[in-house]
């Protein structure tokens, strides 16, 4: 079983650009999740889709976007990148049948992003 | 706000000692809560959940709530158990995740 793929794995961006990290999850994992992690603030919360819709949210600017398509893949986007934009971004997938869990959640190996 | 502590950043033992890494944390519902190991290079892993009571890699978990802690404990560590250990709570009907900042493991002869 394919585990959850992230593209690219590494970004390098100018200040004030904007880029899209890529996420596939596991085939059958309707829901995919964002962090970001940082040595400062360690592993956060971004956000989560399933099954196309956002249900959660968390505590970043409007800058970080995201959405997920009809087959989970799902997409981040950060416009007008800043200089604390620079981080390991993962996303991680995970199976849940309404509100039951049925597995833990499942992560890629990250999309590193360095702004300059 | 759901809290989740790990008041250790390293952690030095032996090869053979015990091994004890504490989590506590803050949640008015009912959590679930995970261990997760990072080997270097490697991505995050799922080591632990509270949920299924295994034993994963000679590694075991209690969630005592009455202390809301949820400590994972070794025998005997290893020198493959060196690695970044973070602790999570996801909430009950939310597919969110909040972390510990991270317990580093180092296992030395």
């Amino acid at each position: 079983k394919a585990g959850v793929t992230q593209t690219p794995r590494y970004l390098i961006k100018t200040r004030g650009q904007q880029v899209t990290l890529s996420c596939s999850p596991i085939s059958g994992h309707r829901s995919v999740s964002w962090y970001q992690q940082t040595p400062g603030q360690g592993l956060q919360f971004l956000f989560e889709y399933f099954s196309e819709t956002q249900r959660n949210k968390g505590n970043f600017p409007g800058r970080f976007s995201g959405r997920q398509f009809s087959n989970s893949r799902s997409e981040m986007n950060v416009s007008t990148l800043e200089l604390g934009d620079s981080a390991l971004y993962l996303c991680a997938s995970s199976f849940r049948t309404g509100d039951h869990f049925i597995y833990g959640y499942t992560f890629g190996s990250g999309t590193r992003l360095t702004v300059v | 706000a759901q809290r989740v502590t790990q008041p250790e950043k390293l952690l030095s033992v032996f090869k053979g000692a015990p091994v004890e890494l504490k989590c506590n944390y803050s949640y008015s519902g009912s959590p679930e809560l995970f261990w997760y190991v990072q080997y270097s290079r490697q991505r995050l892993q799922l080591l632990l959940r509270h949920i299924s009571r295994e034993s994963i890699k000679g590694f075991t978990a209690d969630l005592n709530k009455g202390e809301t802690s949820f400590h994972l404990k070794k025998p005997f560590a290893q020198e493959e158990d060196s690695a970044m250990y973070y602790c999570a709570l996801d909430e009950a009907t939310a597919s969110k995740l909040t972390f510990g900042t991270g317990t580093r493991l180092q296992v030395t002869l």
